[in-house]
């Protein structure tokens, strides 16, 4: 079946400008993650929805970070007034049903603010 | 402390080698565990899950300590494809978001 699917797969944008990224989850599974990988570190993790709400927004690194999921499936991560240091690769991960399970990514958005 | 620490490497080793990689866990609460595969400039993937019996999938054997909070990935008779960044991933009770350790990276080389 279909796994996670990220669009755009790049973006490239100046600073200043908001952007808006996608995810669709695979079908059914009602957890969605949005995490951050710069280069060369490790995941780090911004906002978890459960069904259409996020539960936790802790990650989120500033007031210029949203996202929404309707439905219970897709799910945007929007950026406003964009900086360099928000380039950084956008991964998107879902899970079956809340709990231990793992997760699935997608293939991520690269974002490069210039 | 970091939650998850792991050894960032990189193991540079042959290949036929076997190589192990550790992962330390803070929380005593942890109730269950992962290692991932990161590819260069791909996403994570499942690489297997980690039991508290141990398990092997082929070359590969993950064990859990939990008296020392550790869990550890044993790859036997590495192949220039097993080249990649090992993420260890630790999930709490009290919590449905998973801890990720930063990764080690593994080089194969011929």
């Amino acid at each position: 079946g279909a796994g996670v699917s990220q669009s755009p797969s790049n973006k490239v944008t100046e600073k200043g400008k908001d952007v808006e990224l996608r995810c669709d989850p695979i079908s059914g599974h009602t957890a969605l993650y949005w995490y951050r990988q710069s280069l060369g570190q490790g995941l780090e993790f911004l906002i978890y929805f459960q069904g259409n709400s996020a539960p936790d927004k802790s990650g989120l690194p500033s007031d210029r970070f949203s996202a929404e999921r309707t439905g219970g499936s897709v799910s945007t991560l929007t950026i406003q007034r964009t900086q360099q240091e928000d380039s950084a690769v956008y991964l998107c991960a879902s899970i079956q049903t809340q709990g231990y399970n793992e997760q699935f990514f997608g293939p991520g958005t690269r974002l490069t603010v210039l | 402390r970091k939650e998850v620490e792991q050894d960032p490497g990189p193991f540079n080793v042959p290949e036929g080698a076997t190589v192990a990689f550790n992962c330390t866990y803070s929380n005593s609460a942890s109730q269950s565990f992962f290692w991932y595969r990161q590819d260069c400039r791909k996403e994570p993937k499942l690489l297997m899950s980690v039991y508290s019996s141990g398990n092997e999938d082929g070359r590969f054997t993950a064990q859990l300590n939990r008296a020392s909070q550790y869990i550890s990935l044993l790859i036997r008779d590495s192949k220039l494809s097993d080249s990649a960044t090992y993420l260890c991933v630790v999930n709490i009770m009290t919590s449905y978001i998973p801890t990720f350790g930063r990764g080690t990276s593994l080089i194969v080389h011929p």
